[in-house]
């Protein structure tokens, strides 16, 4: 596609509920990156990938937050047993190379209740 | 995880005032440097990417300069309207092609 697709917009999960994000780069990108938006300006990095390699996992929470991009299937971001202070927009972006712009997807509001 | 950091946090400037921000990054392991530009609800929209020391990039009334040895950037935006209110965001990417972002800085322009 020409842009990237991030699904669902909205995600409400009960504290401790799984949440599955996802996430379909633009055609032909070859690196996929994650982030987590909790303050309002505060972009964190959480993962990275070249194709359906990790390039990069410092950023993420390991005991309870996965990640995968596998051949000809969207990206996806899922964590187990949800807390509270997970509750964020979480961003997906994708690049031709790792030297060109990002392009964003329009984000994912988890909210954990 | 590259400390990329953005100043000032906010700014408030007349209409038709220039103004220009500033990202600091470790000018080792650069490869580039990103500014996006993001209004809330809006998903970040790429402005600029450099990635020569002594870069100059122009887009209008925006323009953005890169100086790698000592670790900065500045982006300028000459005679402000309204409509450049947003958060101007920086992103450093590592040679190992993974890109930090700073915390931004939230322009407001008063008409």
């Amino acid at each position: 596609g020409e842009e990237v697709a991030q699904t669902p917009k909205h995600l409400v999960r009960g504290e401790g509920q799984k949440a599955k994000l996802y996430c379909a780069p633009i055609k032909g990108h070859s690196y996929v990156f994650w982030y987590q938006q909790v303050l309002k300006n505060e972009f964190k990095f959480l993962i990275s990938f070249q194709n359906e390699n990790v390039f990069d996992e410092t950023g993420m929470p390991k005991e309870r937050f996965s990640a995968k991009c596998l051949p000809n299937s969207p990206c996806s971001l899922e964590i187990q047993a949800t807390k509270l202070e997970d509750s964020a927009v979480y961003f997906c972006a994708s690049s031709q190379n790792g030297g060109m712009e990002a392009f964003f997807g329009q984000g994912t509001r988890l909210t954990v209740v | 995880i590259l400390n990329v950091e953005q100043s000032p946090q906010s700014l408030h400037v007349q209409e038709g005032d220039s103004t220009n921000f500033t990202c600091s990054f470790p000018s080792s392991n650069f490869y580039a440097l990103h500014w996006y530009r993001w209004e809330t609800a809006k998903s970040p929209e790429a402005l600029f990417v450099m990635t020569l020391n002594g870069d100059e990039k122009k887009k209008g009334r925006i323009s953005a300069t890169l100086n790698t040895k000592e670790g900065y950037s500045y982006l300028y935006i000459k005679g402000s309207q309204p409509e450049d209110s947003a958060t101007y965001l920086c992103a450093c990417l590592t040679g190992a092609n993974n890109l930090f972002f700073g915390t931004g800085t939230r322009l407001t322009v008063i008409p």
